[in-house]
């Protein structure tokens, strides 16, 4: 069975600071990787999704991830952030060939004036 | 790009009665559908995938009499929740992969349930 862990419940930052938002996952097989965003009251949005090919991918809203397959991380990054980007993220794992997502606890972002 | 809708986007009801929940593919076909249940500040939790043309399959530990999902054509699905209590107040959201993607879901917007 798969699993996703997001070690951060909250992370405060700075505007226009960089913030990395951190993600793990275990699966016995070969995996797609998402983040999405969820903002107040509302439903998610896919912020990048890693499915094949080059280790870094880029996403909407200036993010980025990077899988790392040895870690079995795909952590989160933004290298300025900005008010707009206080939400909730969170990371995703779907198996090949299995259509179901498991989601980690989400991360909150809050980001300082 | 491929868009999900729900309805309605909150419902309050009083304990006892039941309510259902619109889920719609509105430019692609699904074929699948997943509802989830989100209890504030906590992750989504896949609650059953619904199918089209056959019964849903419901995720351990929950109630399929209590939350009747039906799926009857490639662009609709609903969740009903039957005897509805204050425990049963939660963000209710569906999602739907692109028929013939592997990998992309698209989510609803979510319906806030609030039993009364």
């Amino acid at each position: 069975a798969q699993s996703v862990t997001q070690l951060d419940s909250q992370v405060p930052v700075f505007e226009e600071a960089p913030v990395e938002l951190r993600c793990n996952y275990s699966s016995s097989v070969s995996v797609y990787l998402f983040w999405y965003v969820q903002y107040p009251n509302q439903g998610l949005q896919l912020l990048l999704k890693y499915l094949s090919g080059s280790t870094l991918v880029k996403g909407i809203n200036g993010f980025e991830a990077e899988f790392n397959k040895s870690q079995t991380s795909f952590h989160l990054r933004k290298p300025s952030v900005h008010i707009s980007d206080t939400a909730e993220y969170f990371c995703a794992v779907k198996d090949f060939g299995n259509e179901k997502l498991t989601f980690g606890t989400g991360t909150r972002l809050t980001i300082i004036p | 790009g491929a868009v999900v809708s729900q309805h309605p986007s909150r419902v309050i009801c009083k304990s006892g009665t039941s309510v259902k929940i619109e889920c719609r593919s509105l430019d692609f076909q699904a074929t699948t559908m997943f509802w989830y249940r989100q209890f504030p500040k906590q992750s989504l939790m896949l609650m059953a995938t619904s199918n089209e043309g056959s019964k849903a399959t419901y995720e351990q530990g929950v109630e399929k009499d209590k939350f009747l999902i039906n799926h009857a054509s490639l662009t609709l699905s609903t969740l009903t929740v039957t005897s509805a209590h204050p425990e049963d107040s939660s963000f209710y959201i569906c999602s739907a992969p692109r028929t013939g993607s592997t990998y992309e879901q698209y989510f609803g917007p979510g319906t806030r349930l609030t039993v009364t």
